[in-house]
């Protein structure tokens, strides 16, 4: 079966980096995209961006674009997200998706990751 | 693709029919997907290309699609869905996705 496991929790000082890892298994990898989407605490959904396993062309969210890097590693099958320059207001739950093999949506999801920015 | 907007809440007693809706001037050109996220899990995919089921989930979720609105209906609402709805759609490439503001769903 799919499944997308993301790495742990982590706690971050402002103006450091994070970078949270999606480790997929159960179809082949690299057959589809991998989106990011992030939660800050009570809020919405929000899109990062995706990138393509297959050729590692990338598609951000105009207002991440200046901090946010998607790449894969498709000798692990693990996609990764870091985002630099972090502020208070990056605290959020990030999730990745796979993204479907004809649809720009996302039916597989891992189980989140929270990062969280403080002094 | 443009914002899209969703209603903040929606009641509804079980057994009824809940109807959530979506609105963006770009809908008539993209397909809308939506998604159902209870309190500290992931979102789950309910329905994708405006009207299309995934494999289990129920079949009281459709989805339909009207000028620049989209409505996710859950017939025979049970306490079970209670929960947070968004939409979101992206363009044609892909180089754009958007979600909605968000539903919470309350079952009276």
């Amino acid at each position: 079966q799919v499944q997308l496991v993301q790495s742990g929790a982590e706690v971050k000082k402002p103006g450091a980096s994070v970078k949270v890892s999606c480790k997929a298994s159960g179809y082949t990898f690299m057959s589809h995209g991998i989106t990011w989407v992030r939660q800050a605490p009570g809020q919405g959904l929000e899109w990062m961006g995706w990138i393509s396993v297959y050729n590692s062309k990338t598609n951000y969210a105009q207002k991440h674009q200046d901090r946010v890097t998607m790449t894969t590693d498709t000798s692990t099958n693990t996609a990764y997200m870091e985002l630099r320059s972090l502020r208070f207001d990056d605290t959020a739950v990030y999730y990745c998706g796979r993204v479907g093999a004809a649809d720009f949506m996302s039916e597989y999801w891992g189980q989140g990751t929270l990062v969280t920015v403080s002094s | 693709s443009s914002e899209l907007t969703q209603p903040p809440s929606v009641s509804v007693s079980p057994g009824q029919t809940a109807r959530i809706t979506c609105s963006g001037d770009a809908l008539p050109q993209q397909y809308v997907s939506w998604y159902q996220q209870k309190p500290g899990q992931a979102p789950l995919l309910a329905i994708y290309r405006d009207s299309e089921r995934p494999s289990g989930i129920p079949e009281r979720f459709s989805g339909s699609s009207s000028g620049t609105t989209v409505t996710l209906t859950i017939s025979g609402v049970q306490a079970e869905d209670e929960a947070d709805y968004y939409c979101q759609s992206a363009d044609s490439s892909g180089s754009y996705w958007v979600f909605g503001g968000g539903t919470k769903l309350t079952v009276l």
